[in-house]
């Protein structure tokens, strides 16, 4: 159980580009999802916190109108990256996470990441 | 601010030895959990501990929690092959109860 589909696995465009990425929990409802930004051989950054049906929770330093997140459904969630540009390049994972039993006690569960890589 | 600091950076051993991977925090926990990451994928989650507990096993693991000495340790016996990856810490506390702050991780490589 626990499954988190993440698509696209692999993005490459042109510079000025939108992307969309989207984050699913295929067998949970997901209270709250997360996206994570990951450089090569680094931690996870956190960018953004979303609720189902409410605006996200930005990081420290996460532009808000670059990375635009949307989680419509409990099941669904959505980062699109605006006018990419290579600095943009990376690895980004989401996770979602239910709240049964209190999310303080809930682990995280991940999809697989998408390696964006803007030229 | 709170982040988990693994020890050592990267760790080599052969099939069917035990590995050994500490994390250390600075801040109060909620609960700190360990993650694998197979190169290229996302994160699985291996165990959550929560502040008020001292040690859990899974399988092949076990984890140890010492919240006096702000420190977990991750021990994966016998291990194997398909057991290398970068095994993150990750922890929440210090003011939020769900978001999880990263260590920088252990990359376990297990020679058959």
């Amino acid at each position: 159980g626990a499954v988190v589909s993440q698509h696209p696995s692999r993005v490459i465009c042109k510079s000025g580009t939108s992307v969309k990425i989207e984050c699913r929990s295929l067998d949970f409802q997901a209270t709250t999802m997360f996206w994570y930004r990951q450089f090569p051989k680094k931690s996870l950054m956190l960018m953004a916190t979303s609720n189902e049906g409410s605006k996200a929770t930005y990081e420290q330093g996460v532009e808000k109108d670059k990375f635009l997140i949307n989680h419509a459904s409990l099941t669904l969630s959505t980062l699109t990256v605006t006018s990419a540009h290579p600095e943009d390049s990376s690895f980004y994972i989401c996770s979602a996470q239910t709240d049964e039993g209190g999310a303080g006690n809930q682990p995280q569960h991940f999809g697989d990441g998408t390696r964006l890589s803007i030229l | 601010s709170q982040q988990g600091e693994e020890d050592p950076q990267a760790l080599s051993i052969q099939e069917g030895e035990n590995a050994t991977m500490n994390c250390s925090y600075k801040t109060s926990i909620n609960n700190l959990q360990w993650y694998r990451q197979n190169s290229g994928r996302g994160l699985v989650h291996l165990i959550l501990i929560r502040s008020n507990e001292r040690e859990k096993h899974s399988g092949r693991l076990r984890v140890t929690l010492d919240t006096s000495k702000k420190s977990s340790s991750l021990l994966i016996t016998a291990s194997r092959a398909a057991d290398t990856a970068s095994y993150f810490c990750a922890m929440t506390g210090g003011g939020s109860n769900y978001k999880l702050t990263f260590g920088k991780g252990t990359l376990l490589t297990v020679n058959p």
